[in-house]
């Protein structure tokens, strides 16, 4: 069972926009930054959004990222087919004194 | 700017395994450097982490006092020693760069590594 909790599986058909949630706790999203990832099978996972709501050059301007308290979301507008992947949610704990993860959601495109 | 993991196998439970991750392109001792790893159908797992100057090392619960990261800067490669594997260490085990430990700022990864442990 993963520290963060994502719903496992989200979906959208193209043009809509999807909003995937992570949950947490004082230790890690609550007062440390949310990163998300997105990860497509047999490649390197690769950062959509840091420190809640930046993005690296590159990553469209459609992913965004917010935080409130311990709850974090990643939205993506303007769905695109080659949106479907699974999406991380991660952020250090510092009851850990380490990162967690996120479960992961697969993101379906219908 | 590229990292390339090696030293994935095939091992029995109880065996041991040394990962490398070499790093090429960039300023190595400046960077903290990370193993993530994933598991057949399973989500990511952060596994050990180690800072740019060697001062500040961390582990899982799941791999601590079994798996030794360390880093050699003359030769730009991050190892993970894992001594007293267990079939659910079986994963991709992939390395990451970031420039402080405590920042998941993961852009550059290698393209992992694919680790079995089975008898």
């Amino acid at each position: 069972q993963s520290v963060l909790t994502q719903p496992p599986s989200a979906s959208g058909t193209p043009g809509q926009r999807v909003t995937i949630s992570c949950s947490g706790s004082g230790s890690n999203i609550g007062s440390n930054y949310v990163y998300w990832y997105q990860h497509l099978p047999g490649t390197a996972p690769e950062l959509l959004i840091y420190r809640n709501n930046q993005r690296p050059s590159g990553v469209p301007d459609r992913f965004s990222g917010s935080k409130s308290g311990t709850s974090a979301s990643l939205a993506i507008s303007g769905l695109r087919s080659e949106d479907e992947a699974d999406y991380y949610c991660a952020a250090w704990d510092d009851s850990l004194s380490g990162p967690v993860f996120g479960g992961g959601t697969k993101l379906t495109v219908l | 700017v590229q990292l390339l993991e090696s030293g994935g196998d095939l091992v029995q439970p109880g065996g041991s395994l040394r990962l490398s991750c070499a790093a090429s392109g960039f300023t190595f001792y400046t960077y903290a450097m990370s193993w993530v790893r994933q598991a057949p159908g399973k989500g990511l797992e952060w596994v050990s982490a180690i800072s740019g100057r060697e001062s500040t090392i961390f582990y899982s619960d799941s791999v601590k006092g079994r798996f030794t990261i360390s880093r050699d800067s003359s030769k730009n490669t991050v190892y993970l020693q894992m001594n007293g594997l267990r079939v659910e260490d079986t994963a991709v085990y992939y390395c990451a760069r970031s420039d402080e430990v405590r920042f998941l700022e993961w852009i550059l990864w290698g393209q992992g590594t694919m680790v079995t442990v089975s008898s």
